[in-house]
């Protein structure tokens, strides 16, 4: 039983558009849901987070959305940088312990 | 130290050795969580200790699998009779203890991981 799931193995987007990564998850008893990046060799990064009372957080390029109803948080990056060139696991917790998504491997052309 | 700390970052082995993977978490941080991924596939959680309570093991995939934090702190894990379906890399991240009033003290912070190779 997958929790949490990002449908879209890959996602292919220009330099200077907007990159749009989705996660849906099944557990109503989330409540922070956080974007991980992770580069090649290396472990993941905390990118950014949204409590569940909070349908949209901002941090720089970086905005997260939530959407409750809809069990669903989406991040958008923009503008893109091929340095974004990466793959997002987004992660959603219940009492500390988090569930991750398949993630997305996003790529950036110049 | 800073961040967390994992070792070694490489091994390989042969198939039927055992191992051990090393991780420091962040200083202060009571919760620790293995995860491991292998090649293609997303982040698969394994066993997470949270302060003196025993431990969450339900990710572990077979008994030759076990973890022990000793002092709250450095954490072993430690894969008996190693098989090649056992290659991946080994994550490691800590945690602060779960604030009612605050979940972003769920936010977990990885290590750098361990590759291991069974030959």
């Amino acid at each position: 039983d997958q929790q949490v799931k990002q449908n879209s193995p890959s996602l292919s987007v220009q330099e200077g558009r907007i990159s749009i990564l989705n996660c849906d998850y099944t557990n109503s008893m989330f409540d922070y849901f956080l974007w991980y990046k992770k580069y090649p060799a290396e472990g993941p990064t905390f990118l950014i987070s949204i409590s569940s009372i909070k349908d949209k957080n901002e941090d720089g390029r970086f905005t997260v959305f939530l959407n409750k109803s809809a069990k669903h948080l989406s991040l958008h990056i923009v503008p893109s940088q091929p340095g974004d060139s990466a793959v997002y696991f987004c992660a959603a917790s219940a009492w500390g312990k988090l569930t991750f998504g398949q993630g997305t491997i996003l790529t950036v052309h110049p | 130290g800073a961040g967390v700390s994992q070792s070694p970052s490489n091994k390989v082995t042969e198939k039927g050795k055992d191992v051990e993977l090393r991780c420091d978490p962040i200083s202060g941080h009571t919760a620790l969580y293995w995860y491991r991924q292998s090649l293609g596939q997303g982040l698969e959680f394994l066993i997470y200790f949270q302060g003196n309570s025993a431990p969450d093991k339900s990710g572990l995939p077979s008994d030759r699998f076990s973890a022990e934090r000793t002092g709250g702190s450095v954490s072993t894990l430690t894969i008996q009779r190693t098989q090649q379906e056992d290659s991946a890399v080994y994550l490691c991240a800590s945690s602060q203890s779960r604030d009612r009033v605050n979940p972003s003290t769920d936010t977990q912070y990885f290590g750098p991981g361990t590759r291991l190779t069974v030959l």
